[in-house]
């Protein structure tokens, strides 16, 4: 158990839809990933929230859009659904997200929504 | 900007055999290096990281060498067992940021 939660497990909604998914990180990390798995696409990094703010973005699409609580806790919402959204979706957390050298701290990773878009 | 290749699978192979994935990157300067597994139904989990040229990661069995010189670091084990039946993915972080790129993933298959 890595001790990051996601929720839903499953997810099932139409194209033009909007949908929620939420991520709990481990306690005590600041840092929360967002990454999308797909068959054709492999993992893709989609954002970086550390301590409320955002820290890096990747290949995310501007229908979505995430946000990290005062809780720490992260969501991540996708609108507009489309065919090609069906994924699964991880989020992970780490200790820091600091800008440093030496920063390594490793991912931990949560066991992922899986969305499907009909 | 950095990338990971790592080589296709599936790869199929009998228990006890010898496994090798390779894993090459593209990345200015001095990146950390990362294999991390993906059990079926599961996120992934760090299996064994490098940090530096010449480090060796190793953990339940698996190494990895981390190789400046052919920008490699290959994962081995030398006895597979049909619980390392996963998908294994090599991953870089630069080193003066956060996110980490992903290879493509190499999916193995033990048979007993």
């Amino acid at each position: 158990d890595s001790g990051v939660t996601q929720t839903p497990k499953h997810l099932i909604t139409a194209t033009g839809q909007r949908v929620t998914l939420r991520c709990s990180p481990r306690s005590g990390d600041l840092s929360v990933y967002w990454y999308q798995q797909s068959l054709d696409q492999g993992l893709q990094f989609l954002i970086q929230y550390y301590n409320g703010e955002e820290r890096a973005k990747g290949n995310i699409l501007e229908r979505f859009s995430a946000q990290q609580f005062p809780d720490l806790h992260s969501e991540l919402n996708l609108s507009s659904l489309e065919l090609g959204d069906s994924a699964l979706y991880f989020c992970a957390s780490s200790e820091t997200g600091l800008i440093s050298g030496s920063d390594n701290s490793p991912l931990h990773f949560g066991n992922g929504t899986r969305l499907t878009v009909t | 900007g950095n990338s990971v290749t790592q080589m296709e699978g599936p790869v199929t192979l009998s228990e006890e055999a010898f496994l090798t994935i390779n894993c090459t990157y593209t990345a200015t300067g001095y990146p950390s290096l990362f294999w991390y597994v993906q059990y079926p139904g599961e996120g992934l989990q760090l299996l064994l990281k490098a940090t530096k040229a010449d480090d060796k990661g190793s953990n339940k069995g698996f190494e990895a060498t981390y190789r400046k010189e052919t920008t490699s670091f290959h994962l081995e084990k030398g006895s597979v067992q049909v619980s390392d039946s996963a998908v294994y993915f090599c991953a870089l972080r630069e080193a003066a940021g956060n996110k980490l790129t992903f290879g493509g993933g190499t999916r193995v298959l033990v048979k007993p």
